[in-house]
């Protein structure tokens, strides 16, 4: 069974930091892409950024770019988003989610770790 | 960037009824779009991908179709387990993005 386990919200003040974790078991991580998606609260879903299976690509949302950082560990099965410069408008639920084979769609999701940028 | 749109922003429906919700991209997408179900306090499930391919063991009283711009979901008889909030996304260019969502609730 795919299992998907996030890590590492928590309360963060106005342009801190934060690092999110996420570890994957029940398939071989270092086959899929990879991505993280975010709720506000009471809001609809946000695609945040996709990851390669090497690494070696990453695309993101504008929102962003130059703030927000993936990278992944494939010997540890894990995927992190190491979050700088945090504003009050990435409060949200962050679900690490695996992509499907064709690179399309999310096939499987986290429960998801929420961040609070608050002061 | 490509935007998303769907239509209703919420239905009001019946157990039994058919259901359809529509999705528009702000420019072609192929067929690269994509259905999910969440329900308060859980993750959003995949149901369809490639515009009309039923994900594994989800029923077949849900349907997708379209293609370029435009795509719909349907429900044939509506369950109780069915009222949720419903998602398109796209894909192109190795990025997605979402629908601001449809939400299905008792009539």
């Amino acid at each position: 069974e795919v299992q998907l386990v996030e890590s590492g919200g928590g309360l963060v003040q106005p342009g801190g930091s934060s690092r999110l974790s996420c570890v994957g078991t029940g398939f071989t991580f270092s086959r899929y892409w990879m991505s993280w998606v975010r709720q506000a609260p009471g809001k609809g879903l946000e695609w945040v950024v996709n990851i390669k299976q090497d690494g070696s690509e990453k695309y993101y949302v504008d929102s962003v770019k130059g703030r927000f950082t993936v990278s992944r560990d494939n010997a540890k099965n894990s995927l992190f988003l190491q979050m700088n410069s945090l504003r009050a408008e990435d409060t949200a639920l962050y679900f690490c989610a695996r992509v499907d084979d064709y690179g399309t769609a999310v096939d499987s999701w986290g429960q998801g770790t929420q961040v609070t940028v608050s002061s | 960037d490509i935007q998303m749109t769907q239509s209703p922003s919420t239905l009001s429906a019946s157990v039994g009824d058919r259901v359809t919700i529509t999705c528009r991209a702000s420019q072609s997408v192929s067929r690269w779009l994509a259905w999910y179900q969440q329900k308060p306090g859980k993750a959003p499930k995949l149901l369809i991908y490639e515009a009309s391919t039923l994900q594994t063991g989800v029923p077949s009283r849900f349907s997708g179709s379209g293609s370029g711009p435009e795509f719909t979901l349907t429900i044939n008889s509506l369950q109780p387990d069915d009222f949720a909030t419903y998602y398109c996304q796209q894909y192109n260019s190795f990025s997605f993005t979402f629908g601001p969502g449809t939400k299905v609730d008792i009539k």
